[in-house]
């Protein structure tokens, strides 16, 4: 059974920064693209950021590039967001996904979620 | 970025009677491999979304034949034959055929 299970959000400042993580089990972690996607309180849903199954291609959301870097470590089938310099537009569940392959876009399962508060 | 508009955004439905949601897109999904990237997700309160359609029409592992999807180029529809009180939820359309892949905003399903 394929699993994804975040972790690593929480209450921050604005101008701060936090690491968000995903343990993926069930499947064969590096054989997949991965991405991170949003969701606003009460909003709907927004891709953030994806990275290649050996981590060379990374892409990003105009919004945060500069600011997010994704990444991810095969070994301990795991999935990482650094997210610096966070914005009170940045408030959201932050869910870890599978994709079926880099591009077209398409997202077969995804995690529970985290919940990331950028406030003073 | 291609703008996914969905109808309605809230569907009041009774028990055991149909619903369909529409979603349009502002391009056509026609992929340059023949394929249309339409996808449909489900979201029941306080879960993560999980995909029910793919590909405009084929259901997900699981996922009950009350749910169907249709449609073709830019308008595209998912259909519960018979609506149950576990269908309760906001069901998104997601297109993955232009970069970086864009959702509806969400059509709130509940029980009448």
């Amino acid at each position: 059974e394929v699993q994804l299970v975040e972790s690593g959000g929480g209450l921050v400042q604005p101008g701060g920064s936090l690491r968000l993580s995903c343990a993926a089990s069930g499947f064969t972690f590096s054989s997949y693209w991965m991405s991170w996607v949003r969701q606003a309180p009460g909003k709907g849903l927004e891709w953030v950021a994806n990275i290649k199954q050996d981590g060379s291609e990374k892409y990003y959301v105009d919004s945060v590039k500069g600011r997010f870097t994704i990444s991810r470590d095969n070994a301990k089938n795991s999935l990482y967001l650094q997210m610096n310099s966070l914005r009170a537009e940045d408030t959201a569940v932050y869910y870890c996904a599978r994709e079926v392959s880099g591009y077209p876009r398409d997202f077969d399962y995804w995690g529970q979620g985290t919940l990331v508060t950028v406030s003073s | 970025d291609v703008v996914m508009t969905q109808s309605p955004l809230s569907l009041p439905v009774t028990l055991g009677q149909p619903a369909s949601i529409s979603c349009r897109s502002s391009q056509s999904l026609v992929y340059s491999d023949g394929n249309t990237y339409l996808n449909w997700f489900q979201q029941r309160p306080g879960q993560s979304p999980r995909r029910l359609i793919y590909k405009v029409s084929n259901r997900d592992s699981g996922v009950p034949d009350r749910f169907s999807g249709s449609g073709s180029g830019t308008d595209f529809t998912l259909k519960i034959s018979r609506v149950e009180a576990e269908d309760v939820g906001v069901y998104y359309c997601m297109q993955g055929t232009h970069w970086p892949g864009t959702f509806g905003q969400g059509t709130k399903v509940e029980i009448k």
